[in-house]
């Protein structure tokens, strides 16, 4: 059984449309992330959602919006797509929100923005 | 702000010899610190976590790391490379903010190991 899955796994997509990545886990966790791996595979956390309720929101455009319809969901839609999207996103949940519980990821969505 | 440092991009090593992988940590406390590997095209699996009890950490697959407060490290080592471990390495730390904690992540050392 996958513990945390995302769909699609590849996403190739022109610049101005709308796009939603689906992050789903079963591993009974309280706390999801969304990650963004650019180009040179440098890792950032973009949001966090604890109990369906948002905890964590970098610097990140308005056109990004996490929606947690549960716990064990945490979708990503992206509006206006710009070719500066184009990277992997990662999806991660924990078991509770704290520092000493480990992140467990999914397999990555690689988003191509032509 | 928490941060870490991973003092090479790229590590090449032969079959069966040592790793070792170099981290450097910034934190105002005592951290949580993690190391996630990455294969190509794949998704990130823990390998092993510090979160202040034994100061060496044994993970996955043979791997292990120290944490030393006095010198801000959590290297990671193996005492035989395998083939399999040919990878991307993260050095994390957990930095802990008002309402949750999020990971930051070093750069990442890529692993290659000869055969």
């Amino acid at each position: 059984d996958t513990a945390v899955s995302q769909t699609p796994k590849y996403l190739v997509t022109q610049m101005g449309n709308d796009k939603s990545i689906k992050c789903e886990q079963n591993l009974g966790h309280d706390t999801m992330y969304w990650y963004k791996q650019d180009s040179k595979k440098f890792l950032k956390i973009m949001f966090s959602y604890n109990n369906k309720e948002l905890i964590i929101n970098e610097t990140v455009p308005n056109r990004f919006s996490p929606k947690s319809p549960d716990k064990a969901h945490l979708n990503l839609h992206i509006n206006s797509l710009e070719l500066g999207d184009s990277a992997v996103y990662f999806c991660a949940s924990s078991q509770l929100a704290g520092p000493t519980y480990e992140q467990y990821f999914g397999p990555g969505t690689r988003l191509t923005v032509t | 702000a928490q941060s870490v440092t991973q003092l090479d991009s790229h590590v090449s090593v032969s079959e069966g010899t040592p790793v070792l992988l170099r981290c450097n940590y910034s934190s105002s406390y005592s951290p949580s610190l993690f190391w996630y590997v990455q294969h190509p095209n794949k998704g990130l699996q823990l390998l092993l976590k510090y979160t202040s009890a034994a100061t060496l950490v044994k993970g996955i697959n043979g791997f292990e790391a120290e944490f030393k407060k006095s010198e801000t490290s959590f290297h990671l080592t193996k005492p035989s490379a395998h083939m399999s471990d040919a990878a991307e390495y993260f050095c994390v730390v957990s930095e802990d903010g008002e309402y949750g904690n999020k990971l930051v992540f070093g750069a990442g050392t890529i692993l290659r190991v000869k055969s």
